[in-house]
């Protein structure tokens, strides 16, 4: 079963524009992870956010965290069409492995 | 090899069949992970190793579903008697270090399997 639910499951924009998704999961967390997967690719890390940190960035990615919703998001700023992809958020409880959630398409039109 | 290396990266299969993946993993990576991906949706843990040891293989969805990595390195899924339902991405992925936690893991490109 799938640990996350991204919303929205799709989202279609313009480039230069920001696109944001969100990741809400259900239990309690050690970390949360992005990943980014092409059409027929594998999947490729983004970030990666611990519990007992608010807000991350790594270029023009910029991720948070309220583990008190049990919520993250993942913002991308001035989006190019290179972007386009499916982006999942992965949490992680151990003993449990890495469960993502089902994914956000992004497309972003040039 | 520079990345994780998944063969064959097309299956088609016929129902009732066998059918092995392998997966090569970074050299050197402690931990293997294997997942199954059906369209639109996320990938699904299916089993774990650390080196040759099988830690996890809660995710395999019945005893059909068999993983091994005899020597630490490379790995093999095998689904036997296949079912239209197995049809999916099986994604390889490996880390340098123990489980997940903090440490990056780097998927393969997958292996496309389709029962007919």
């Amino acid at each position: 079963s799938q640990q996350g639910e991204e919303d929205p499951q799709a989202l279609s924009i313009q480039e230069g524009e920001n696109a944001t998704m969100n990741c809400s999961y259900k239990t309690s967390i050690n970390n949360l992870q992005w990943y980014r997967q092409n059409s027929g690719r594998g999947l490729v890390h983004l970030i990666l956010i611990r519990s007992n940190e608010r807000e991350k960035h790594s270029g023009r990615l910029r991720v948070t965290l309220d583990t008190s919703k049990k919520s993250s998001s993942l913002l991308i700023t001035a989006s190019r069409a290179a972007d386009t992809a499916s982006y999942f958020c992965a949490t992680r409880l151990p003993p449990r492995q890495l469960t993502f959630g089902s994914g956000t398409q992004l497309t972003v039109l040039p | 090899g520079a990345g994780v290396s998944q063969s064959p990266r097309y299956k088609v299969a016929k129902r009732g069949q066998d059918v092995a993946l392998r997966c090569d993993p970074i050299s050197g990576h402690v931990s293997l992970f294997w997942y199954q991906q059906a369209l639109g949706q996320g990938p699904e843990f299916l089993t774990y190793f650390q080196n040759e040891a099988q830690l996890d293989k809660s995710g395999l969805p019945s005893d059909r579903f068999f993983a091994e990595r005899p020597e630490g390195s490379v790995s093999t899924l095998k689904i036997q008697r296949t079912q239209q339902e197995d049809s999916a991405v099986y994604l390889c992925a490996s880390s340098l270090r123990l489980g997940t936690g903090g440490n990056t893991i780097y998927f393969g490109e997958g292996s496309w399997l389709t029962v007919v």
